[in-house]
């Protein structure tokens, strides 16, 4: 079974502050992770994924997420926010061999001001 | 732009009707998922095909069924609505099992 746990339903920051999105997966077997960005009354759109090979990957918006084996994480980051990101984040785990379905975590909505 | 289409966009019905969302994944594509995103549960996984076959099945009720046609368009069957079944049901595919997914812009279901 595998499962995703995503730290804080919202996060608030500063336009050009740090943005930092927490996610913390479990599977058994060696994950496919993937980060998904919602814009209000759209369908949810990929920023980046984790397969094999390089840990820190990056993605769309400036934003990257690092992976962490022994933490078992895949936090989202990006330098220095924008008012255009503000909209909800969604971390997935999908697994790399056999069969397994994608699952999302809760969602955390990133709220950034002026 | 995704490429997975689905439709109608919005539908308004009465409780106790039963309605079809489509969905048409992206060319290649022969994986469809369906989810359903209510304030309340967030993202719900419902059911995924793949090349016409029922892979999985999440949290999807007994009132709710769905087919993937030989031409890998999917639909998305509610009957017996409920107040409770308002929610933007979304559909996504992929060109494999374990991949990442594309989503459509999906179906806001109103149920009066």
């Amino acid at each position: 079974a595998q499962s995703v746990t995503q730290l804080g339903s919202h996060v608030s920051v500063s336009e050009g502050a740090l943005v930092l999105l927490r996610c913390n997966y479990s599977s058994s077997v060696p994950p496919y992770l993937f980060w998904y960005v919602q814009y209000p009354n759209q369908g949810l759109q990929l920023l980046l994924k984790y397969t094999t090979g390089a840990t820190l990957v990056k993605g769309i918006n400036g934003f990257e997420a690092e992976f962490k084996k022994s933490e078992t994480s895949f936090h989202l980051t990006k330098p220095s926010a924008h008012m255009s990101d503000a909209a909800e984040y969604f971390c997935a785990v999908s697994q790399l061999s056999g069969y397994s379905t994608l699952t999302f975590g809760k969602g955390t909505m990133l709220l950034v001001s002026p | 732009d995704s490429g997975v289409t689905q439709t109608p966009k919005h539908l308004i019905t009465a409780t106790g009707q039963r309605v079809t969302l489509r969905c048409s994944p992206r060319s290649g594509d022969l994986s469809v998922y369906w989810y359903q995103q209510s304030l309340d549960q967030g993202l719900q996984f419902l059911i995924q095909y793949y090349n016409g076959e029922e892979r999985a099945k999440g949290n999807i009720l007994e009132r709710f069924s769905a087919q993937q046609f030989p031409d890998l368009h999917s639909e998305l069957n509610l009957s017996s609505l409920e107040l409770g079944d308002s929610a933007l049901y979304f559909c996504a595919s992929s060109p494999r099992e374990n991949t990442e997914a594309f989503f459509g812009q999906g179906t806001r279901l109103t149920v009066v």
